[in-house]
């Protein structure tokens, strides 16, 4: 079954502890992206990647990091998390040369206190 | 900078009640308009693109139109199935020809009565 797969789908952490938030698909998916999904704000691009080794910030990565050393794999590293990062965050993916179908994870609820 | 407006924020519709959503946008060249539907606790779902003005596209009870300056998504005697967020999404282009990222407007929930 075509699918993107994050972990952790809930999370409350504390202000400062690092933690990552994983993301793969088996679609063979040149593209993927991260966003964060806020009341009243929509969807907000955190970050993507065109392909392996090729990563660019969205409209909101400030306080995020990402890789992509593998083409499945596409983690979302917060390195010190604020309570303004609390948020609904969705990772998605596409073929590089078909801008219109993203698919998109089940989302990680993410709590900061 | 690419905008995206969706109104109304919510909308109740009794089974059976057609309606309409709305999409206004601005953008410097338009790559395309996307719809999706997103179900409490999941992920958005792809239903459909449209690339230029006149263009419609339709799945079962659906039906996403483009002008200029905004996108239709029509619900056609709507059952409490439909009941969703709805969410629309455009895609602009730089001056050198490649494609902006996605910007998405907030949805509309969707409620749809018995």
């Amino acid at each position: 079954e075509a699918q993107v797969t994050q972990n952790p789908r809930y999370l409350i952490t504390v202000t400062g502890k690092k933690l990552t938030v994983t993301c793969s698909q088996n679609m063979n998916h040149e593209y993927m992206s991260w966003y964060r999904q806020d009341p009243g704000l929509g969807l907000r691009q955190i970050y993507y990647s065109m392909n392996v080794e090729v990563t660019d910030k969205g409209d909101v990565p400030e306080g995020y990091k990402v890789s992509r050393k593998e083409k499945r794999n596409f983690p979302l590293i917060l390195e010190s998390p604020s309570p303004n990062q609390t948020s609904l965050y969705f990772c998605a993916s596409r073929w590089t040369g078909y801008t219109g179908e993203l698919f998109f994870g089940e989302g990680s609820r993410l709590t900061v206190l | 900078e690419d905008q995206v407006t969706q109104s109304p924020e919510a909308l109740r519709l009794q089974e059976g009640e057609s309606s309409s959503l709305n999409c206004s946008y601005t953008v410097s060249g338009l790559r395309g308009l996307f719809w999706y539907r997103q179900d409490p606790g999941k992920g958005p779902e792809f239903l459909f693109t449209l690339y230029s003005a006149g263009e419609e596209k339709e799945k079962e009870r659906l039906k996403a139109t483009l002008t200029k300056k905004e996108s239709f998504l029509h619900i056609t005697a709507p059952k409490p199935e439909d009941s969703a967020t709805y969410l629309c999404a455009v895609q602009g282009v730089i001056s050198s020809g490649s494609a902006r990222q996605l910007t998405f407007g907030s949805g509309t929930q969707l409620t749809v009565l018995p």
